[in-house]
């Protein structure tokens, strides 16, 4: 039972350049989020998904793209990154309401030059 | 609008004294609350939801429905439990139940 697993740990990315980041879980949970965390901001949401093909936009979506075909994976792209966009990214998932919240991934350093 | 106040950024104790940090929610509504903890650069790991009601490494913490306040206690600090700690809440159910996140703070037990 490995959780929440993310790839890659770290990423640099050129201005404009595309990619996506990698979240599983081997959980079989419904929900998955992921979040970004930035130095005195918190972690902020920015897609989040309630079921396998169900997703939906959080706080801070503009800038990326989500898709949920099947349960175990929720990968993000960034369509054109841009330096705003360097941050940790974390991926989390729970079994719902009263399952005992969720459960998060190592993170992704994600740097944008 | 959900909302989650932290209102210290930064708290320093020494050990052994008692710690308190602070959480003030907003929510329409009945919402489960948690505590996360982020040891340096490590992934969050849950501390505690209000639900389970359990002691969890010394902490506590009560959920205040007049004062709307989820505070996290624990009478004697330790130096490992300097980390970041976050409040979060998340409604019931289906598209509410998502988490939003307090701005954190970051506790520092000194020997």
């Amino acid at each position: 039972n490995a959780g929440v697993t993310q790839t890659p740990k770290f990423q640099v990315l050129k201005t404009g350049q595309s990619m996506t980041l990698q979240c599983a879980q081997d959980m079989n949970h419904e929900y998955m989020s992921w979040y970004r965390q930035d130095p005195g901001m918190g972690l902020r949401l920015i897609h989040y998904s309630v079921g396998a093909g169900i997703t939906d936009q959080g706080e801070v979506p503009n800038g990326y793209n989500v898709s949920r075909s099947t349960t175990e994976d929720f990968p993000l792209r960034l369509l054109s990154a841009a330096p705003s966009q360097t941050s940790v990214y974390f991926c989390a998932s729970s079994p719902g309401t009263g399952g005992g919240g969720y459960t998060f991934g190592s993170g992704t350093r994600l740097t944008v030059v | 609008a959900q909302r989650v106040t932290q209102p210290e950024k930064l708290l320093s104790v020494f050990k052994g004294a008692p710690v308190e940090l602070k959480c003030n929610y907003s929510y329409s509504g009945s919402p489960e609350l948690f505590w996360y903890v982020q040891y340096s650069r490590q992934r969050l790991q849950l501390l505690l939801r209000h639900i389970s009601r359990e002691s969890i490494k010394g902490f506590t913490a009560d959920l205040n429905k007049g004062e709307t306040s989820f505070h996290l206690k624990k009478p004697f600090a330790q130096e490992e439990d300097s980390a970041m700690y976050y409040c979060a809440l998340s409604g019931w159910g289906g598209s509410n139940y998502k988490l939003t996140f307090g701005k954190g703070t970051l506790l520092t037990v000194n020997p």
